[in-house]
C-alpha cells in the first residue's frame, strides 16, 4: 500500500533563512503529489501540486517543490522564509488503488523565529 | 467559484451525548466528499468519503456514522459520543474519479467532557 513519510515532525528557522520540508512516498507508480498548507484553527488550504509535466512546481507564494521519481520525493522549499510561514505543512499522495483517495504524510511543523 | 461550509465552528459536548456535523458545497455538482478527524498533534485521518447520494464509504470502524442526503451536503454523526471522539473535524470535496486535489472547510472543533 502506498505510504508517505514527511522525515521532520518540527522545523525551526530563522526568517529569511531557506527551509526544506521533506517528503517521501513508497510507490513509483504513476502518482498525483500534493502539499498543503494548515494556519492555526483552520482547514487545509492547498499549496502546489505535481499531476504530470514540468517536474518543478512553484506556488503564488515563493514555495516551489520538485517531483523526483527515482527517490521517489517531492520535497518543499523556500529560498527565505518569513514569520506568515509558520504553519503546518502536509504532503500527500494519490492512492493507487482508489483514485478518489489521497494518502498523507502526518506533518511538519515549521516555525519561523524573528 | 465553490465554497465549503461546515458548522458549527466550535463544539463542546458531554459523554454520552450525540453529535452532527453538517458539510456543504456550493458551486459543483456530483462531488466527492470526505469526512477527517486531526487529532492534537497528529495527522489526518479519513473517516468517511462519498462518491453519491446514499454512498458511503468508511475507512474506520469507529463510534461515528455518516450520511449524504443530497448531493452537496455531507453529515458526521454519533449517537453517543466518547471521549476519544474530540478533535477537529474537516470536510473536503474533489470532483471527478481520479483524485486531483481536494478542497478543505474551515473545520469543527469538538471537545468531548
Amino acid at each position: 500500500a502506498q505510504s508517505v513519510t514527511q522525515l521532520d515532525s518540527q522545523v525551526p528557522v530563522f526568517e529569511e533563512a531557506p527551509v526544506e520540508l521533506r517528503c517521501n512516498y513508497s510507490s513509483s507508480v504513476s502518482v498525483y503529489l500534493f502539499w498543503y498548507v494548515q494556519y492555526p484553527n483552520q482547514g487545509l488550504q492547498l499549496l502546489l501540486k505535481y499531476l504530470s509535466g514540468s517536474t518543478l512546481v512553484e506556488s503564488i507564494n515563493g514555495f516551489e517543490a520538485e517531483f523526483n521519481k527515482s527517490q521517489t520525493s517531492f520535497h518543499l522549499r523556500k529560498p527565505s522564509v518569513h514569520i506568515s510561514d509558520t504553519a503546518e505543512y502536509f504532503c500527500a499522495v494519490s492512492d493507487a488503488g482508489n483514485n478518489r483517495k489521497l494518502i498523507w504524510g502526518l506533518g511538519t511543523s515549521l516555525a519561523v523565529n524573528p | 467559484s465553490q465554497t465549503i461550509h461546515q458548522w458549527p465552528a466550535t463544539l463542546v459536548q458531554p459523554v454520552g451525548s450525540p453529535l452532527s456535523l453538517e458539510c456543504t458545497v456550493e458551486g459543483t455538482s456530483n462531488p466527492n466528499l470526505y469526512w477527517y478527524r486531526q487529532a492534537a498533534g497528529r495527522g489526518l485521518q479519513l473517516l468517511f468519503y462519498s462518491v453519491g447520494i446514499g454512498q458511503i464509504s468508511s475507512e474506520v470502524p469507529q463510534n461515528l456514522s455518516a450520511s449524504r442526503p443530497q448531493d452537496r451536503q455531507f453529515i458526521l454523526s454519533s449517537k453517543k459520543l466518547l471521549l476519544s471522539d474530540s478533535g477537529f473535524y474537516l470536510c473536503a470535496w474533489s470532483v471527478g474519479s481520479t483524485a486531483y486535489e481536494q478542497y478543505f472547510g474551515p473545520g469543527t472543533r469538538l471537545t468531548v467532557t
